[in-house]
């Protein structure tokens, strides 16, 4: 049974860094392409990052991109997104979310989120 | 990027009653990549279904999907308590994937 599990929110100041984890089970992250995805409180879904499963290729939305990596480690099965350089905008809650076999950019099973402020 | 509009935002009915769900393009979807999800208040989303109209694993048959070029529709033929729950579509042909504004649907 796939679970994703993510930690790492918090409030943080604009300018600042913050890193999240998504800790997967039930699955291995380096056979399964994985997405980040973002919802602004009481607003609609954006899609954030996607790292394939060999993670050699990674891409972003424009909004985030220069500021946003995302990268896993196998030997923890986890997901990572490092958020630098961080702003108002980027407050939300972020899902870890694996792709669905039938398209890169199809998100299959969520994690719970984590709720990040930006915020001085 | 492809403009995903949803209408109406708001649908007020009653357990029982058929709901219909509609989400229009800004442009052509490619090879069939558009999918619904639903999500309840503090849960992550759900995909419900996937290339226009295939039911994701467990979705139970009452919801159905249709539609080709740039519109599409979500029905639930009738509604449980349980799916009383805000409705998003989203495209996932190219990047950047992109969602609706999505649909409250909310007991009358």
């Amino acid at each position: 049974q796939v679970q994703l599990v993510e930690s790492g929110g918090g409030v943080v100041q604009p300018g600042g860094s913050l890193r999240l984890s998504c800790a997967a089970s039930g699955f291995t992250v380096s056979t399964c392409g994985m997405h980040w995805v973002r919802q602004a409180l009481g607003k609609g879904l954006e899609w954030v990052a996607f790292i394939r499963y060999d993670g050699n290729n990674k891409y972003y939305a424009d909004s985030v991109k220069g500021r946003f990596t995302i990268s896993r480690d196998n030997s923890k099965n986890t997901l990572y997104l490092q958020m630098n350089s961080l702003r108002d905008e980027d407050t939300a809650v972020y899902y870890c979310a694996t792709r669905h076999r039938s398209g890169w950019y199809l998100f299959d099973s969520w994690g719970q989120g984590t709720l990040v402020t930006v915020s001085s | 990027e492809i403009v995903l509009t949803q209408s109406p935002a708001t649908l007020s009915l009653s357990p029982g009653e058929r709901a219909t769900l509609s989400c229009g393009a800004s442009q052509s979807v490619s090879s069939s990549y558009l999918a619904w999800y639903q999500q309840k208040p503090g849960l992550a989303p759900r995909l419900l279904i996937y290339n226009i109209s295939n039911r994701a694993t467990g979705i139970p048959d009452r919801f159905s999907g249709s539609g080709s070029g740039t519109d599409f529709t979500l029905t639930i033929s009738r509604l449980e308590p349980e799916d009383f729950a805000v409705y998003y579509c989203q495209h996932y042909g190219t990047s950047p994937p992109t969602f609706g504004g999505g649909t409250k649907v909310e007991i009358k």
